[in-house]
């Protein structure tokens, strides 16, 4: 069964501090993994996107690492800001014949800034 | 940039009452898609579309129905609404289907009782 897994459910840090989040996975065939930040009550709106042949990818203060031999992915958000406070979801697609590319979602990490 | 746009944002509906939730994107975008998310849940699909006329079933479709007349919009329509369905909608579309990012609506809350 295809599925993805997000760790920790949740944390709080310090404005200003440093975290990772990660995701492993058990899709397969694997095609592409995208990070997508969730400020509530919004839509998730995309960080980065991971394909098969890449380690690192970085966007800002965020920086998405994959290592597709162990089927997993970590986000780590440098120098944590007010506005990072939201849930990040790790969104893995299913290479299909149909080529439509069928998404498994993990649950997200709820992420809280404090000053 | 209007991107995706759902409405409504909030709707109460009374068990066994219908309604349809309406998705509109002006990306020009073939694939369009609804999910449904759950508190501590990860997006289910409910159905999607690869192009005007054409849809199909995702994990999640009981109680819900679909149609894609024209590329722009992508209703979802809820028939006999039971508790169960109580969730927030998200309307997607994407330009492609394996590499594409996903835009997403504000997502429509619905509270059925």
């Amino acid at each position: 069964k295809n599925q993805v897994e997000q760790s920790p459910q949740s944390l709080i840090i310090l404005e200003g501090k440093n975290c990772t989040l990660q995701c492993n996975y058990t899709v397969s065939p694997f095609s592409n993994l995208r990070w997508y930040k969730q400020d509530t009550g919004r839509g998730p709106v995309s960080l980065t996107i991971m394909t098969f042949s890449e380690n690192t990818k970085s966007n800002g203060r965020y920086t998405a690492t994959l290592d597709a031999d162990t089927k997993q992915s970590s986000l780590h958000i440098t120098a944590s800001q007010l506005s990072d406070s939201a849930s990040y979801i790790c969104v893995v697609t299913v290479m299909t014949t149909d080529s439509w590319g069928k998404l498994q979602f993990g649950a997200g990490t709820q992420v809280v800034v404090t000053p | 940039n209007a991107g995706v746009t759902q409405t409504p944002k909030f709707r109460i509906l009374k068990i066994g009452q219908s309604m349809t939730l309406q998705c509109a994107q002006d990306m020009n975008h073939n694939y369009m898609y609804w999910y449904r998310q759950d508190p501590g849940m990860g997006l289910k699909l409910i159905y999607y579309s690869v192009g005007a006329g054409i849809t199909d079933k995702g994990e999640v479709p009981n109680g819900y129905n679909v149609s894609r007349s024209t590329t722009e919009d992508f209703p979802l329509r809820l028939e006999l609404a039971a508790p169960s369905q109580t969730s927030v909608y998200f309307c997607a579309s994407r330009f492609r289907a394996n590499t594409g990012e996903l835009f997403f609506g504000e997502g429509s809350r619905l509270t059925v009782l």
